[in-house]
């Protein structure tokens, strides 16, 4: 079965960069056909969807934080990364990674990860 | 872009009732691509649905979805204490995109 955990600093300051990693667990990112990518939901908010990359290197990300937003692979390590520059009190969030063989959605979550943007 | 609508934003229901709960699609979407998750307090959110009436696996028989078009109905026929939670759906939409409705809550009446 497909395990996700994300890891990563808990506190961000302003115009910093965020960074997590999602290790993948029970499954092989360089050999499976999957699809990976990042959740990301403000506290007591809904969620919004930041990126996702295929195994290929395609990486599709949201317009709304594209010029911010670099998802990445590392097959070597098994895991896959978020940068996300510059960030504001408003990119606060639990941060989700997730997974599934379709596009579309996601079956696969990890647990979540709270970052805060706080000087 | 696609807006995805859902209201109300909360519903109260006592166990054991019926739940119906409602997505509005900004234009016409494609109900291969509209999902619902299920997000209760604390937890990851978890797929109930896919392609609108598909259940994922290891989700119960009393889930249902249906729909087309600009209107999608997740159905749960009979309320579990565990069923209690937010409910968002989703689109997969062209760019590619993906998009989610700012959510229901089913509480407790």
């Amino acid at each position: 079965q497909l395990q996700l955990q994300e890891s990563g600093p808990g506190l961000v300051k302003p115009s910093e960069t965020l960074s997590l990693t999602c290790t993948v667990s029970g499954d092989s990112i360089s050999s499976s056909n999957k699809y990976w990518g990042w959740i990301r939901q403000p506290p007591g908010k809904g969620l919004e969807w930041i990126g996702t990359i295929y195994n290929s290197g395609s990486t599709y990300y949201n317009p709304s934080l594209k010029s911010r937003v670099t998802i990445s692979v590392d097959t070597s390590k098994n895991h896959f990364s978020l940068k996300l520059n510059s960030v504001t009190a408003a990119d606060t969030a639990v941060y989700y990674c997730a997974s599934d063989i379709n596009i579309a959605w996601f079956y696969f979550w990890g647990q979540g990860a709270l970052v805060t943007v706080s000087s | 872009e696609i807006v995805l609508t859902q209201s109300p934003g909360t519903l109260s229901f006592s166990p054991g009732e019926r739940a119906t709960l409602s997505c509005r699609a900004s234009q016409s979407v494609s109900s291969t691509y509209l999902a619902w998750y299920q997000q209760r307090p604390g937890q990851a959110p978890r797929l109930v649905i896919y392609a609108a009436s598909s259940r994922a696996a290891g989700i119960p028989d009393r889930f249902s979805g249906s729909g087309s078009g600009t209107d999608f109905t997740l159905t749960i026929s009979r309320l579990e204490p565990e069923d209690f939670a937010v409910y968002y759906c989703q689109y997969y939409g062209s760019s590619p995109m993906l998009t989610f409705g700012g959510g229901t809550k089913v509480e407790i009446k």
